[in-house]
């Protein structure tokens, strides 16, 4: 069984270009939620895929739009990029859609940074 | 709004003792708490989960409390080893039906030897 995985680990872009990121859910996982973790700061929630559709979004504008593909793996795509993008960008997998019951697999984050 | 607090931003305990972590939740009543470790450069590992009619759940050396009254979670590891050094994240679900997941800013525990 694999666990979380995310590509790539690094990345650097500038401020107005557009970035994809990739996150392939634990084995058996229908459910992908992506996270934003700021330095010295806990996770932010950005949304969650269930079943190829979004279930849940946070605070974040529509710059930040996702996908996941039949075989539950996972995009975020952030267009237009600001300097406060630069964060590690967190994908967990549960292999249901409710989060405060079920235990999130975290996978090891893509670093994004933003000159 | 709705908050998670975490009273310490850093915690340093002598081996062997108990480290206590605390959590601190404001404008809502979250119906479930986890706890999850976090090493630098890496992604939070779930830890613990307790629901708002359990008062107390234990795995291993750790435990962990549910007060609604005092709207608090306290995050206890017995025996404590510097293995155990990290930041620990709580998290608490902030809108019942969104089921959004709200975490605070951590407490990065050190393990003296």
């Amino acid at each position: 069984e694999t666990g979380v995985t995310q590509s790539p680990t690094h990345l650097i872009k500038t401020r107005g270009q557009q970035v994809t990121l990739r996150c392939s859910s634990q084995s058996g996982h229908n459910t992908v939620s992506w996270y934003q973790q700021a330095l010295g700061q806990g996770p932010q929630f950005i949304f969650q895929y269930y079943r190829e559709e979004e279930n849940g979004r946070g605070n974040f504008p529509p710059r930040f739009s996702g996908l996941q593909f039949p075989n539950y793996s996972s995009e975020l795509n952030v267009n237009a990029l600001e300097l406060d993008d630069s964060a590690l960008y967190l994908c967990a997998s549960s292999p249901s859609p409710g989060l405060a019951a079920v235990e999130q697999f975290f996978g090891p984050g893509t670093r994004l940074t933003v000159l | 709004s709705q908050k998670i607090e975490q009273n310490s931003e850093a915690l340093n305990i002598q081996e062997g003792k108990t480290a206590t972590l605390t959590c601190n939740y404001t404008n809502y009543s979250p119906a479930y708490l986890q706890w999850y470790r976090q090493d630098p450069g890496r992604g939070p590992v779930f830890l613990l989960l307790i629901r708002e009619n359990e008062k107390e759940k234990r795995k291993e050396r750790l435990k962990v409390t549910f007060d609604t009254t005092l709207k608090q979670s306290l995050f206890h590891i017995t025996a404590s080893q510097p293995a155990d050094s990290a930041t620990y994240l709580c998290a608490a679900i902030s809108n019942f039906g969104n089921e959004k997941l709200t975490f605070g800013t951590g407490t990065r525990l050190t393990i003296i030897p």
